[in-house]
């Protein structure tokens, strides 16, 4: 067990809604990461936060936001949802902004259909 | 441009040692990393070795790294049907405060009893 909490496991929805994934990190990391698993582009970096504050950005689209809060769990919204935005979407953690190990959550399923 | 490369498949038979290649480009790496990811699972931080060292032994796994080459190998001596899973290299990134790890698209280890 990573530490690092996702939830939920597995969502199923339509084309054109919107959804939000949580992840809450693992106890002490201020660092919170976001990729996308899928079969054809493997694992893409989305965005990460540290300490409540955007810090890079990857390959996220315009319809997906992201946000960190106060209490350090973050947040990935999905929106206009096409079919090719189902895939793993994954959370991970780390204890600082650089240079230390990402710890990743076990991950929302996502499905458009 | 940061790029990591891994060869797709590898099939060994139990009691082998497995070794799974990865290149990377990014000459400014400061840690390499490996993650394994068993089926319906997140990725699990198998091991890290500094961009100073050349190797880094933990129990079965063995990592070495050459630098001039930009060339990071994973051995698994003694190879078990549990090993069976999904290998992931990654490169670090820098660059000022963000920081975010490059994953290759992984490498199917098969370990045949």
């Amino acid at each position: 067990d990573s530490g690092v909490t996702q939830t939920p496991k597995h969502l199923i929805t339509a084309t054109g809604q919107r959804v939000t994934l949580r992840c809450s990190p693992r106890s002490g990391d201020l660092s919170v990461y976001w990729y996308q698993q899928s079969l054809d582009q493997g694992l893409q970096f989305l965005i990460q936060y540290y300490n409540g504050e955007e810090r890079a950005k990857g390959n996220i689209l315009e319809r997906f936001s992201a946000q960190q809060f106060p209490d350090l769990h973050s947040e990935l919204n999905l929106s206009s949802l096409e079919l090719g935005d189902s895939a793993l979407y994954f959370c991970a953690s780390s204890v600082a902004g650089a240079d230390s190990p990402l710890h990743f959550g076990n991950g929302t399923r996502l499905t458009v259909t | 441009g940061e790029d990591v490369e891994q060869s797709l498949f590898l099939s060994v038979r139990e009691g082998d040692s497995s070794v799974i290649n990865c290149t990377y480009t990014d000459s400014s790496s400061t840690y390499l990393y490996w993650y394994k990811q068993e089926p319906g699972a997140g990725l699990q931080l198998l091991t890290y070795i500094f961009s100073n060292m050349d190797m880094k032994q933990d129990q079965r796994l063995t990592v070495l790294l050459n630098k001039k080459d930009k060339h990071l190998s994973l051995r698994i001596a003694d190879t078990q049907t549990g090993d069976s899973a999904i290998y992931f290299c990654a490169e670090s990134n820098s660059g000022g405060s963000n920081y975010k790890l490059t994953f290759g698209k992984g490498t199917l280890l098969t370990v045949n009893p």
